[in-house]
């Protein structure tokens, strides 16, 4: 069973709008939570994490919002940037564990 | 600094032969990581090396892949009898204790 899920293989936004990327997940006892983006041929990079003793981290244009209640994770992007077009993975670990589970991806499109 | 590095970087061989993947993480990183992504799918963790600590080999999905870390520092994935179901980009990752994991570019094997 897939513990963590992008329901949205696919967006599409225009330059300078946000994206917002969104990611469910079935454990409770996972623990923090991590947003990667993957660019063809290279490996996943790290883009931002957030602990689930909080709500929200931001990073410049990037923001993660956790929602423990309803097991829901999202990631805002504002201004959208053609240069981040590319396949955005929510990762999430486990209290006792160190391995991240990933959900599918989603690809996101910046169109200028 | 280096960031991590994986060899090949493509890979093709015949079903049933055997291959060897290599990743050599980031200096001074204890923890190591194999995940693969296969075609239309998220990334899947095989196997976890921390320390002189026994490895977590649970995501391993059979008994003919085997990794071993010289070391404790490079590392090495090896399938034996390759399928063509084994066709995927093996991604290697390494970190400080913690959880940002750094991922290496990746190899491409393509089994036919």
């Amino acid at each position: 069973d897939q513990q963590v899920k992008q329901n949205s293989p696919s967006l599409s936004v225009q330059e300078g709008r946000i994206s917002i990327l969104n990611c469910d997940y079935t454990n409770s006892m996972f623990d923090y939570f991590l947003w990667y983006k993957k660019y063809p041929a290279e490996g996943p990079t790290f883009l931002i994490s957030i602990s689930s003793i909080k709500d929200k981290n931001e990073d410049g244009r990037f923001t993660v919002f956790l929602n423990k209640s309803a097991k829901h994770l999202s990631l805002h992007i504002v201004p959208s940037q053609p240069g981040d077009s590319a396949v955005y993975f929510c990762a999430v670990v486990e209290t006792s564990g160190s391995r991240l589970t990933f959900g599918e991806g989603t690809q996101l499109t910046v169109n200028p | 600094g280096a960031g991590v590095s994986q060899s090949p970087s493509n890979k093709v061989t015949e079903k049933g032969k055997d291959v060897e993947l290599r990743c050599d993480p980031i200096s001074g990183h204890t923890a190591l990581y194999w995940y693969r992504q296969s075609l239309g799918q998220g990334l899947e963790f095989l196997i976890y090396f921390q320390g002189n600590s026994a490895p977590d080999k649970s995501g391993l999905p059979s008994d003919r892949f085997s990794a071993e870390r010289t070391g404790g520092s490079v590392s090495t994935l090896t399938i034996q009898r390759t399928q063509q179901e084994d066709s995927a980009v093996y991604l290697c990752a390494s970190s400080h204790p913690g959880y940002e994991q750094y991922f290496g570019p990746g190899t491409r094997l393509t089994v036919t």
